[in-house]
């Protein structure tokens, strides 16, 4: 079955400080690679895609984040987080295999302490 | 580019009562996406359109939701005879390519 794992539910990060935040899939092929954040009762906006290409990707708000096929990683990153990255993230998979829709992780929490 | 929207933001029920929810998408978008989202959790996939037509539907989607987009604009999602168990944020995302997908604020439902 099509899984997306995010194993830490919450990180706490002091403002400044680089963050790195972990997804793992379980898919045969080279999926369609997602991270989306999420502020309390919003919608999601979309941060960074990969679908090919260079392995690292950059996205808005200074994220970055690199596909590691032998690993099936697509972990977020960022150098220096501002206290305003707090928030919930996402990360998605889409597959064709697995038709038109992307599979979510559960999410983690990010608090950012001053 | 307005973003996509979704009316209402917020619904208050009460159990059995039928609700009706409103996505209007990017406006060039032809892909427009239903998600639903329950606490602690990421948002599972309802339903697909491409244009007015419905490719896909989850086994989430049970015989009391419907889902339409007529002359493929706008998407209306109806929940009929609401249990306790629909309550969750309702998300709609549109796109032009697959998979990649833009979401709107949401709707949040209550059942009482």
């Amino acid at each position: 079955a099509q899984s997306v794992t995010q194993p830490d539910i919450h990180i706490t990060v002091s403002e400044g400080a680089s963050l790195e935040l972990r997804c793992n899939y379980s898919y045969g092929a080279t999926p369609y690679l997602f991270w989306y954040v999420q502020s309390p009762g919003q919608g999601l906006q979309l941060l960074l895609k990969y679908f090919s290409g260079d392995t690292l990707v950059q996205g808005i708000k200074g994220f970055e984040a690199e596909f590691k096929r032998s690993q099936s990683s697509f972990n977020l990153r960022k150098p220096s987080v501002h206290w305003s990255d707090a928030a919930e993230y996402f990360c998605a998979v889409g597959a064709q295999e697995y038709g038109n829709k992307l599979v979510f992780g559960a999410g983690t929490i990010l608090r950012v302490k001053s | 580019d307005t973003g996509v929207s979704q009316d209402p933001r917020h619904k208050i029920t009460k159990r059995g009562q039928n609700v009706t929810f409103r996505c209007d998408p990017i406006s060039e978008h032809n892909r427009l996406y239903w998600y639903r989202q329950t606490l602690g959790q990421g948002p599972e996939f309802l339903t697909y359109f491409q244009n007015e037509a419905q490719l896909e539907k989850s086994r989430l989607l049970s015989d009391r939701f419907s889902a339409e987009r007529p002359k493929g604009s706008f998407s209306t999602l109806e929940i009929q005879r609401t249990e306790q168990g629909d309550s969750a944020m309702y998300l709609c995302a549109s796109g032009l390519a697959h998979y990649e997908q833009y979401f709107g604020p949401g709707t949040r439902l209550t059942v009482t």
